[in-house]
């Protein structure tokens, strides 16, 4: 079956650490994008790619950095420079950066990190 | 720039009654619409779009939204709740004419379906 996975679902971190999360799609999408949701605060743009070897900083891309070095792959680091990381990611794909113009973004099913 | 307001945070209906999230937009060229629904712990699953095509646009489950210019509205209705229903719901615009891909996500309603 085609979709994105991402891991872990449930990660713990202590402050000062570093974490990265795994975002892999099989559906040959070129566009990838990393989402942040906060309660009551609707989902924001950390970053996003639109093709191999490209991305971009979002709305709210300070603590966070990115890679894109395949087309299946973009893993999101939450850095020890991001002031509150407790919150759930959602990574998403579309064909291209247009056709996402049509709504067409396909979602993982999130990581949920906290930070003790 | 474009943004989305979703006039509720939280409604509540009981089984079999008639559903109304609301959603305002701004946009300054034409806006591409969409409702996505999200189950707890889980990812955004589109429901429906609109894209200049009809302004009454069908989505999945029953749901529909109407696309209304003069009121810059973009509600989702659906005629008889379901327990499974009980989700949240995000309105959502595109970040057009650039073409970054990018979407404009409101601040979600969360429906509860009361039995």
């Amino acid at each position: 079956d085609g979709g994105i996975t991402q891991s872990p679902k449930y990660l713990f971190r202590k402050e000062g650490q570093n974490v990265t999360l795994s975002c892999e799609q099989n559906l040959n999408h070129d566009a990838m994008y990393w989402y942040r949701q906060d309660p009551g605060q609707g989902l924001r743009l950390i970053y996003y790619s639109q093709i191999v070897n490209d991305f971009q900083k979002g709305d709210i891309a300070e603590g966070y950095s990115v890679s894109r070095e395949k087309k299946e792959s973009f893993p999101l680091t939450v850095t020890s420079a991001q002031k509150n990381p407790t919150a759930f990611y959602l990574c998403a794909s579309s064909i291209s950066s247009v056709t996402a113009n049509t709504g067409e973004l396909f979602f993982g099913e999130g990581s949920r990190l906290t930070v003790l | 720039a474009q943004s989305v307001t979703q006039l509720d945070s939280h409604v509540s209906v009981s089984e079999g009654t008639p559903v109304l999230l609301r959603c305002n937009y701004s946009s300054s060229y034409s806006p591409s619409l969409f409702w996505y629904v999200q189950h707890p712990n889980k990812g955004l699953q589109l429901l429906l779009k609109y894209t200049s095509a009809a302004t009454l646009v069908k989505g999945i489950n029953g749901f529909e939204a109407e696309f209304k210019k003069s009121e810059t509205s973009f509600h989702l209705t659906k005629p008889s709740a379901h327990m499974s229903d009980a989700a949240e719901y995000f309105c959502v615009v595109s970040d057009r004419p650039s073409n970054t891909g990018k979407l404009i996500f409101g601040q979600g309603t969360t429906l509860q379906v009361k039995p």
